[in-house]
């Protein structure tokens, strides 16, 4: 079945900018989607159909993807910024659609 | 506004069953497809379960195929997850979500992607 790979750890300074990496093959392929979830709380969507952002969520917050590579960039961060960041794919598994996570980037900010 | 509320966790003994519920609220329940996934203490997302906005199909993780059931009450608004044959590895908090429906074409069609999420409720399988 379809794996998708994410760095356990990312750190950054405030004010600059973080990448966070989801790796899978071809992923360009795919619509991957991004969330937020920060301690003791139920993850945010922030980025859908690699691109799209909900409404209320920052500019900040970009999608993009090449290749085997889906990336989550967020531009001037900030320590409220600190959480863990999944990527999500929808794919096959076995035999039938099934939903895909990757294992998470913690975002430290110094 | 959306909300999400799971209840019905807590502690279970091994081999033993629960049965989470989800309600909603703050949106048209029947309109949308709904799922489960769970998050083990410091560990990441785990996609349980997923049921059409009708009931007419649900799909389910290889890790609680058989032992897990989805349904649904749409004229109460209320989301099921009915655990069966609990162990150890099904500790985790629980969360119930919306998925983002796409309603551009004549017909409404999931998006693969979850919009809203629950809390959570805690469920621990211990002697």
């Amino acid at each position: 079945s379809y794996v998708v790979t994410q760095p356990p750890s990312v750190s950054v300074a405030p004010g600059q900018t973080a990448r966070l990496s989801c790796g899978g093959n071809n992923i360009a392929s795919k619509s991957v989607h991004w969330y937020q979830q920060r301690p003791g709380q139920a993850p945010v969507l922030l980025v859908y159909d690699t691109t799209d952002r909900p409404s209320g969520i920052p500019e900040r917050f970009s999608g993009s993807h090449s290749g085997n590579t889906a990336t989550l960039t967020i531009s001037g961060v900030k320590a409220g910024d600190e959480a863990d960041y999944y990527c999500q794919v929808w794919d096959i598994i076995t035999d039938h659609p099934g939903v895909i996570f990757g294992g998470g980037t913690k975002l430290t900010v110094l | 506004q959306v909300q999400l509320v799971e209840s019905g966790g807590g502690l279970v003994k091994p081999g033993g069953s629960l049965r989470l519920s989800c309600a909603a609220s703050g949106f048209s329940f029947s309109d949308y497809h709904m799922t489960w996934i769970r998050q083990a203490p410091g560990k990441g997302l785990e996609w349980l379960s997923l049921i059409f906005n009708s009931g007419s199909f649900v799909y389910y993780a290889d890790s609680v195929k058989g032992r897990f059931t989805i349904s649904r009450d749409n004229a109460k608004n209320l989301l099921f997850l009915q655990m069966n044959s609990l162990t150890a590895e099904d500790t985790a908090v629980y969360h119930c979500a919306r998925e983002l429906m796409d309603c551009s074409s004549s017909t409404c069609s999931g998006m693969g992607v979850f919009d809203y999420w629950g809390q959570g409720i805690l469920v621990t399988v211990s002697p």
